[in-house]
């Protein structure tokens, strides 16, 4: 149980594109849902929190305009990344956790965007 | 955001031997999760801890809730070559974020 499912996998693509990733908990309905970004040999950075039906609440330093997420249903979350550019490569990985108290994240197969 | 201070960084140990590591912070934290990463994928949950004090057992994997909820540690027994990988703590807080230490990367020599 608690699978979450992230897509796509990898992404090339040109400057000044927007891309989409998807999030989704396959097995179970996520309240809450988290955007994060790691670098190579680094430790998983937290972007945001999204919670289904409101605005996601973004960490300090993490432009929100930049980074479009948007949670409109308990099992989907998706983040853009509008005009990317060659500093936005990165691997994101989302994270899913279900309602109620003392439930862990659980994590997708994370996305490597890779913009040229 | 939080920083969580996972140590060791990195660690080579022989086939067979015990590891332990651990992850410390300036903040209480409610909840002490332990993740595994293997190399382009997302984190696996491993063991996740609820209450200060607890000790969680998973397989050949232990870890503990620090008493004063600012702390946890992970020991791995008996070490086997698919142990290798990244070892990441995380804690979440009250607000509901979690956040994660610095990994520790682990390398079984057999």
């Amino acid at each position: 149980g608690a699978v979450v499912s992230q897509h796509p996998s990898r992404v090339i693509c040109k400057s000044g594109t927007s891309v989409k990733i998807e999030c989704r908990s396959l097995d179970f309905q996520a309240t809450t849902m988290f955007w994060y970004r790691q670098f190579p040999k680094k430790s998983l950075m937290l972007m945001a929190t999204s919670n289904e039906g409101s605005k996601a609440t973004y960490e300090q330093g993490v432009e929100k305009d930049k980074f479009l997420i948007n949670h409109a249903s308990l099992t989907l979350s998706t983040l853009t990344v509008t005009s990317a550019h060659p500093e936005d490569s990165s691997f994101y990985i989302c994270s899913a956790k279900n309602r109620g108290p003392n439930q862990p994240q659980h994590f997708g197969d994370g996305t490597r965007l890779s913009i040229l | 955001g939080q920083q969580l201070n996972q140590s060791p960084q990195s660690m080579f140990i022989q086939e067979g031997e015990d590891v332990s590591m651990n992850c410390t912070s300036s903040s209480i934290f409610n909840t002490w999760l332990w993740y595994k990463q293997d190399p382009g994928e997302g984190p696996v949950l491993l063991i996740a801890l609820y209450k200060a004090g607890e000790l969680t057992s998973n397989g050949r994997l232990t870890a503990q809730f620090g008493i004063t909820r600012k702390d946890s540690f992970l020991n791995i027994s008996a070490s086997i070559p698919s142990d290798v990988g990244i070892y990441f703590c995380a804690g979440q807080l009250i607000g509901n974020q979690f956040y994660f230490g610095t990994g520790t990367s682990l390398t079984v020599i057999p």
